[in-house]
């Protein structure tokens, strides 16, 4: 069974500060994604990596930066929060391998900045 | 670019009966073709998809249709339950292995 785990539930921060969010899967998949979710506007792509220190640009990368030193591991970093930030982040993952590729999402991060 | 367009945005019905959401997307080289459900408070999950090569899937009250020739595929749910009431999210493969996501329909199912 897939897991996808993620750091934590609920976050406040302070605008400014450096904020990490680690997600975790185990199931050697190759890609892994981090999206933002916000009422209305659906599942936007902010980073995707499909593998261990390679990264992609999704729609809305400004303000934010990644890092996958591990295979199992995808940390999605907000270089100095804003009020804009406060959102819903859901990790997900798949495998390369086939043509057809079922995402796997964690519980998500409800992230506050204030 | 490359989207996926998901409507209605908000659905309600009563209880039994059937409920539609219909997607369209751009790329013609998609060929996979996903729906997941959000229930409240928790991650969305595959529910139901269907390949480019096949026109229609079932899985008890679900089927998904796809018409590829308009660039279109609907999601059906028969007989709905309360259990159904959820945020419904369509999405459409590209050629790197992401998925384009449509922006979510709210169905709501009334007693």
């Amino acid at each position: 069974d897939v897991k996808v785990t993620q750091s934590s539930r609920y976050l406040v921060k302070r605008t400014g500060e450096k904020v990490f969010l680690e997600c975790v899967q185990d199931m050697d998949h190759e890609n892994m994604f981090w999206y933002r979710q916000d009422p209305g506007l659906g599942l936007r792509l902010i980073y995707f990596s499909y593998d261990v220190k390679m990264k992609e640009k999704g729609d809305i990368p400004e303000g934010y930066s990644v890092s996958r030193e591990k295979k199992e591991r995808f940390s999605l970093i907000l270089e100095s929060a804003s009020t804009n930030q406060t959102s819903m982040y859901l990790c997900a993952s798949s495998r390369t391998s086939g043509r057809y590729n079922e995402q796997f999402f964690g519980p998500g991060t409800r992230l506050t900045v204030l | 670019g490359e989207n996926v367009e998901q409507h209605p945005s908000t659905l309600s019905v009563q209880e039994g009966d059937s409920a539609v959401i219909k997607c369209t997307y751009s790329d013609s080289a998609s060929n996979y073709f996903p729906w997941y459900k959000q229930e409240l408070g928790k991650r969305p999950q595959l529910i139901i998809d269907i390949r480019s090569n096949v026109g229609e899937k079932k899985d008890q009250r679900i089927a998904v249709t796809l018409n590829k020739t308009a660039k279109h595929f609907s999601l059906h749910i028969t007989e709905t339950q309360p259990e159904d009431s959820a945020v419904y999210f369509c999405a459409a493969s590209t050629s790197n292995y992401q998925l384009i996501w449509g922006a979510g329909t709210k169905l709501i199912i009334k007693p």
